[in-house]
């Protein structure tokens, strides 16, 4: 299994809603990243785990919750989210994350509404 | 201050004509670069990248330090080249920047 895979594909929600992404790999990669990319614009980096830890968080808001309940799977926690919160979210994988030249495996994306 | 630098937001060629997509990137330290496409419907995925040396559906990246740059060649473009093109800089502590990305359009 070479995929990354991610659910749901497309999310509708309310600001008041708490909804969740799920991100799923079975290739043994031990780092796992989100990120976030806008209409016509490139991928930007949200969050990395490494070994089941959080390494990086690109000064995300609080309303967005990274979780990593073992190194197959990732999730992302919503509540209270904005409008302009809308965005195709990417889950990807690597081997390692500070490794050179690792080469990153990306899902097809969850596409978020918010109304 | 922007990592990478696509300064071709669309580039149309025509089949079998050579395509060259630019990519200039601002780094202090060594770089590695990578190229990603994102076909149509398809999720973005890995072209190559520049420590390989290697050549992948016919494209080849070269790593210019002196110019900063790592622009994706092909020496003659097909319809299935058409496709968004990223080139992307990871830095030091494992953060990957994309480029803003290169729409190309091969016409036949």
């Amino acid at each position: 299994d070479t995929e990354v895979t991610q659910t749901p594909k497309h999310l509708v929600m309310g600001m008041t809603n708490k909804k969740s992404l799920k991100c799923e790999q079975h290739m043994g990669h031990r780092a796992m990243y989100w990120y976030k990319q806008k209409a016509k614009k490139p991928p930007e980096l949200m969050f990395v785990y490494s070994y089941e830890k959080l390494s990086i968080n690109e000064s995300v808001p609080s309303r967005f919750s990274p979780e990593c309940p073992n190194s197959s799977l990732l999730n992302l926690h919503l509540h209270a989210l904005q409008p302009e919160d809308s965005a195709l979210y990417l889950c990807a994988s690597s081997q390692e994350w500070v490794a050179t030249n690792e080469k990153l495996f990306f899902g097809s994306g969850t596409q978020l509404s918010v109304l | 201050a922007q990592r990478v630098t696509q300064p071709e937001k669309l580039l149309s060629v025509f089949k079998g004509a050579p395509v060259e997509l630019k990519c200039n990137y601002s780094y202090s330290g060594s770089p590695e670069l990578f190229w990603y496409v994102q076909y149509s419907r398809q999720r973005l995925q890995l072209l190559l990248r520049h420590i390989s040396r290697e050549s992948i559906k016919g494209f080849t990246a070269d790593l210019n330090k002196g110019e900063t740059s790592f622009h994706l060649k092909k020496p003659f473009a097909q319809e299935e080249d058409s496709a968004m093109y990223y080139c992307a800089l990871k830095e030091s502590y494992g953060k990957l920047t994309f480029g803003q990305g290169t729409i190309l359009t091969v016409h036949p």
